[in-house]
């Protein structure tokens, strides 16, 4: 069990660029979740994966961002066209899901931040 | 809607001492119930989790959490704090078929 990794941990962009994040979640876990955390709050859900499949996205996640797990494996998440709004650090965490019971377990987290 | 509170945003207890962080919840679903720990610029580690069956779990690094499901709360519990324990503490909801909600979380501060 390698944990939950993140790639990269920390980001400086300037606004209006892209940027995008890698997550690679424990090997046998189908399920893969994005949240986004700012200082002194708890984490917010964004998005997440059962396998490929991305089956809701929250209300925070703007048309300018979009998430892929292409082969049910690691997941990308990009930020298209950055604002300092969106500076945060954003988690992963992945799961298994067994006997309708699930624990997700968190990376280290990418924290981006736009000048 | 689902929701849950950490009434104390931040705590501080002296080395040695008993810690209690409080964790309330609103939740329309009978909820599972998770305690995770989160160190500056760190991911958040798992502490406990409770799912069904007795209501006071154990956990990693000597901390406890009691389910009352009267009080619709799930408070974190230690006997005696160590330096180490200083991060911030998050309380989550979760049930099946339903996404988790975390609470503001309880910074600790452990004084020597």
């Amino acid at each position: 069990d390698t944990g939950v990794s993140q790639d990269p941990r920390h980001k400086i962009t300037k606004r209006g660029q892209n940027v995008t994040f890698r997550c690679d979640p424990i090997s046998e876990h189908n399920r893969l979740y994005w949240y986004r955390q700012t200082l002194g709050q708890g984490p917010e859900f964004l998005t997440y994966f059962q396998n490929e499949a991305q089956l809701e996205k929250s209300r925070l996640l703007s048309d300018r961002f979009s998430a892929e797990r292409p082969k049910g494996s690691f997941s990308t998440l990009e930020i298209q066209r950055t604002e300092q709004g969106d500076s945060a650090m954003y988690l992963c965490a992945s799961s298994l899901v067994r006997d309708a019971k699930e624990t997700q377990y968190f990376g280290p987290g990418t924290r981006l931040l736009v000048l | 809607a689902q929701s849950v509170t950490q009434p104390d945003i931040h705590i501080t207890v002296s080395e040695g001492a008993s810690l209690e962080l409080r964790c309330n919840y609103s939740y329309g679903a009978t909820p599972y119930l998770f305690w995770y720990v989160q160190s500056p610029g760190q991911g958040l580690q798992l502490l406990l989790k409770y799912f069904s069956g007795d209501t006071l779990v154990q956990g990693i690094k000597g901390f406890e959490a009691e389910f009352k499901r009267s009080q619709s709360s799930f408070n974190l519990r230690k006997p005696s704090v160590h330096w180490s324990d200083a991060a911030e503490y998050f309380c989550a909801v979760g049930a099946w078929g339903q996404n988790f909600v975390f609470g503001p979380g309880t910074r600790l501060s452990v004084l020597p």
